[in-house]
């Protein structure tokens, strides 16, 4: 069965500082990792995907991922927070079955 | 591209009653999806659908769920009955193809309080 782990339901940064958002999974088949953004009373909009191939996938916004097999890992960064990125941040698992399975998320607060 | 749309944004009904939401998906995509969403919960996969077809329903949708996509188009999503328990953000998705590795496209979501 697959599952996601989002370590830190609540994550501070300081604008300036760097992002880093922890996902990690249980798949028992190589998965499709998604993250996804949620600004309030909005839709999910995808921010990166890793599918096969590089396993550092560069995103919108200047979000990066990347993906570790041994770790079980897809943790999401970006270099230098914008109070813009204040949100809620999803990451999610797909196999064979098309749906997709959706951690709990993190709201990230920026902080001024 | 206008995007995924869904109808209405908010819904409040009195426990009982029967409500139903619609979504419109982006028109190339011929998959479409619900899910659930709860405060401090992230989507949870309730059913989809390619083309017209209901291929997988979740056991979040119970009996009182029931969704249609005739002609593959728009869909909707009806709760008969409803209860306390159904209060959540409906969330619609499509995607273009068939592989799991296609992001799904989500619409704004339909909140609906149910007292």
């Amino acid at each position: 069965a697959q599952s996601v782990t989002q370590l830190g339901s609540h994550v501070s940064v300081s604008e300036g500082a760097l992002v880093l958002l922890r996902c990690n999974y249980s798949s028992s088949v190589p998965p499709y990792l998604f993250w996804y953004v949620q600004y309030p009373n909005q839709g999910l909009q995808l921010l990166l995907k890793y599918t096969t191939g590089a396993t550092l996938v560069k995103g919108i916004n200047g979000f990066e991922a990347e993906f570790k097999k041994s770790e079980t890992s897809f943790h999401l960064t970006k270099p230098s927070a914008h109070m813009s990125d204040a949100a809620e941040y999803f990451c999610a698992v797909s196999e064979g079955s098309n749906q997709f399975y959706f951690g709990t998320g993190t709201s990230l607060t920026v902080i001024p | 591209d206008t995007g995924v749309s869904q109808n209405p944004r908010h819904k409040i009904t009195k426990r009982g009653q029967n409500v139903t939401f619609r979504c419109d998906p982006i028109s190339e995509h011929n998959r479409l999806y619900w899910y659930r969403q709860t405060l401090g919960q992230g989507p949870e996969f309730l059913t989809y659908f390619q083309n017209e077809a209901q291929l997988e329903k979740s056991r979040l949708l119970s009996d009182r769920f029931s969704a249609e996509r005739p002609k593959g188009s728009f869909s909707t999503l009806e709760i008969q009955r409803t209860e306390q328990g159904d209060s959540a953000m409906y969330l619609c998705a499509s995607s273009f193809g068939t592989g799991a590795s296609y992001e799904q496209y989500f619409g704004p979501g339909t909140r609906l309080t149910v007292t």
